[in-house]
């Protein structure tokens, strides 16, 4: 079945730094999805993007989906972005999840 | 409007025992999916339905799991003769149609004694 990879597993940043998570998938997909799961397990829905670029506030997203790959920005990161960032593809009608990055920013 | 619901949000119960976790999608969306996540991995695709039909339970890991969604809105996930195995985060997750941007419910977390 299709393989879903995040880099990188971890991420400690300092508040305000930048950041960037990767997804790689490994066969077409009919839409893609980045979500972020809070402290208290909740997933978040950040973006739906098949293809192209969305940005939402300090959160950007970017799909090529004829390479594969989705790339998540975070920018001026604050502590309340800390927990996993997930990227799931949907593909024959289930979404198939990576196993996310997990992002600790420090004060 | 209401997001997606789940009920209980905690679970505990001793092995052998037959659990249901209840899932109330978005109002007017027809697809509903389940969900596992067990501790540091990514959510598992289990089953799906679009309508009352369950269209794919490929993910369902074997026959002591069974779900329903008789009128095609609230669903059941039923585990029999539950397993330390089975401990896990169970997800809901609705959309408005195959395909389309899916949103998740809070989860119920299960506990097996």
């Amino acid at each position: 079945g299709i393989q879903v990879e995040q880099s990188p597993p971890d991420l400690i940043l300092q508040e305000g730094a930048n950041s960037t998570l990767r997804c790689n998938f490994s066969d077409s997909v009919n839409n893609l999805q980045w979500f972020h799961q809070n402290p208290w397990g909740q997933l978040i829905n950040l973006f739906y993007i098949p293809s192209g670029t969305k940005q939402n506030g300090r959160l950007s997203a970017t799909t090529v989906a004829t390479e594969r790959y989705s790339l998540l920005y975070i920018s001026s990161s604050q502590t309340t972005d800390s927990g996993v960032y997930f990227c799931a593809v949907n593909r024959d009608d289930k979404i198939i999840f990576g196993k996310g990055t997990r992002l600790h920013i420090l004060p | 409007g209401a997001g997606v619901s789940q009920t209980p949000s905690n679970k505990v119960t001793e092995k052998g025992k037959y659990v249901e976790l209840r899932c109330d999608p978005i109002s007017g969306h027809t697809a509903l999916y389940w969900y596992r996540q067990s501790l540091g991995q990514g959510p598992e695709f289990l089953i799906y339905f679009q309508g009352t039909g369950a269209a794919d339970d490929s993910g369902l890991p074997n026959d002591r799991f069974f779900a329903v969604r008789p009128e095609g809105s609230v669903s059941t996930l039923k585990i029999q003769r539950t397993e330390r195995g089975d401990s896990a985060v169970y997800l809901c997750a609705s959309s408005s149609g195959p395909g389309n941007e899916q949103y998740f419910g809070p989860g119920t977390r299960l506990t097996v004694t």
